[in-house]
């Protein structure tokens, strides 16, 4: 089964400083990887994903991640936080499930702090 | 245009009762699917409806929760005799097709007392 490990539940970063969020997966086979935000009592929203085209992947609001089979890793960046920025965001990856679909399965999310 | 849309938003009951919970997924869109978010956890796969099937539950807990989809639109998640245990925010999300990329809506925020 696949699965995804997010390095550190929060992580703080100053207003204008590398946001660097860290997740690896586990996976038998190539996988789906993505990133998603979810702002306070909103749902998820898609930041990026991959899938298996080029290795960096640009997302919206100038985040990015790079998939690195060598490391199993597809950690989220972004060169300067904003405070906007502030939201929990969760890596996922997805494999085949029953008939095709993607089964995606969560990271358990690591909460954005910007400090002004 | 509309996103998916989740009814109600915010619901407590007590221990025992039978509650719904209801999902609107964006038009068109043919497969929907029910996730469960435990407070510090990420989203947990519960079922995958394809049209108006249950394509994959193996993600329901037990046989108190179940799903239909009787038109292969609205969708509703049905929880027999809650537990303390079932509080969540019970989140849906909807795709184009197989394969295509899920958009969720806002949750609902579950609470058994």
């Amino acid at each position: 089964a696949q699965s995804v490990t997010q390095l550190g539940s929060h992580v703080s970063v100053s207003e204008g400083a590398l946001v660097l969020l860290r997740c690896n997966y586990s996976s038998s086979v190539p996988p789906y990887l993505f990133w998603y935000v979810q702002y306070p009592n909103q749902g998820l929203q898609l930041l990026l994903k991959y899938t298996s085209a080029a290795t960096l992947v640009k997302g919206i609001n100038g985040f990015e991640a790079e998939f690195k089979k060598s490391e199993t890793s597809f950690h989220l960046t972004k060169p300067s936080a904003h405070m906007s920025d502030a939201a929990e965001y969760f890596c996922a990856v997805s494999d085949k499930g029953t008939g095709g679909y993607q089964k995606v399965t969560f990271g358990t999310g690591t909460k954005l702090q910007v400090i002004p | 245009g509309a996103g998916v849309s989740q009814t109600p938003s915010n619901k407590v009951t007590e221990k025992g009762k039978y509650v719904e919970l209801r999902c609107d997924p964006i038009s068109g869109h043919t497969a929907l699917y029910w996730y469960r978010q435990s407070l510090g956890q990420g989203p947990e796969f519960l079922i995958y409806f394809q049209g108006t099937g249950a394509a994959d539950d193996s993600g329901l807990p037990n046989d108190r929760f179940f799903a239909v989809r009787p038109e292969g639109s609205v969708s509703t998640l049905k929880i027999q005799r809650t537990e303390r245990g079932d509080s969540a925010v019970y989140l849906c999300a909807s795709s184009l097709s197989l394969a295509e990329t899920q958009y969720f809506g806002p949750g609902t925020r579950l609470l058994v007392l």
